[in-house]
């Protein structure tokens, strides 16, 4: 069953604005990773939030875990055209004795010249 | 960094026909690797988890005989897509936890995309 639902499912905006994308999730986690991906390729990984953590930075990443609400946040300052990708928000939990990673829904982000 | 290759990276193939794709963890062992599935603009699904050396347990709703899992090296899964049908068309990520490196690190391959005709 998908674990995670995002919002937006797209997001159009111009260069140099900030992108805030969201992700919610239903069961206990370990960790949450924020993952890119460019139209028909591979999976970049961007971030990876435990589930101790409230917040972490990289780069003009920032990304926010609030575990009492089941949800995250990944926030793209200043945004360039080549940030223009699919976000993916993907839960890492303990299930059947082993871990799976689960991914949401997923945000388009465009960004404009 | 670690690196995990797909092979190959887009196939096309007839109806009726099997397909095999190959996982490989280039420089690190992988004890347990992932299959998902992608249709276009949707989510990666999780279809099974393998461990070197025993049989893969699948997601809800995935057939095994269908997507055979064979993870009989620490370095090598393959998913061999069986009597495949044009439904079957998507694009197949496998991923791949280095051992060694703790359960919260897994690498991504870059995707085989599958057409069936």
């Amino acid at each position: 069953s998908q674990q995670g639902e995002e919002d937006p499912q797209a997001l159009s905006i111009q260069e140099g604005e900030n992108a805030t994308m969201n992700c919610s999730y239903k069961t206990s986690i370990n960790n949450l990773q924020w993952y890119r991906q460019n139209s028909g390729r591979g999976l970049v990984h961007l971030i990876l939030i435990r589930s101790n953590e409230r917040e972490k930075h990289s780069g003009r990443l920032r990304v926010t875990l609030d575990t009492s609400k089941k949800s995250s946040s990944l926030l793209i300052t200043a945004s360039r055209a080549a940030d223009t990708a699919s976000y993916f928000c993907a839960t890492d939990a303990t299930s059947g004795g082993g871990n799976k990673l689960t991914f949401g829904t997923g945000t388009q982000l465009k960004v404009e010249l | 960094g670690a690196v995990v290759s797909q092979h190959p990276s887009r196939v096309i193939c007839k109806s009726g026909t099997s397909v095999k794709i190959e996982c490989r963890s280039l420089d690190f062992q992988a004890t347990t690797m992932f299959w998902y599935r992608q249709f276009p603009k949707q989510s990666l699904m999780l279809m099974a988890t393998s461990n070197e050396g025993s049989k893969a347990t699948y997601e809800q709703g995935v057939e095994k005989d269908k997507f055979l899992i064979n993870h009989a090296s620490l370095t090598l899964s393959t998913l061999t897509v069986t009597s495949a049908h044009p439904e079957d068309s998507s694009f197949y990520i496998c991923s791949a936890r280095d051992g060694l490196a703790g359960l919260e690190t897994q690498y991504f391959g870059p995707g085989t995309r599958l057409l069936v005709l």
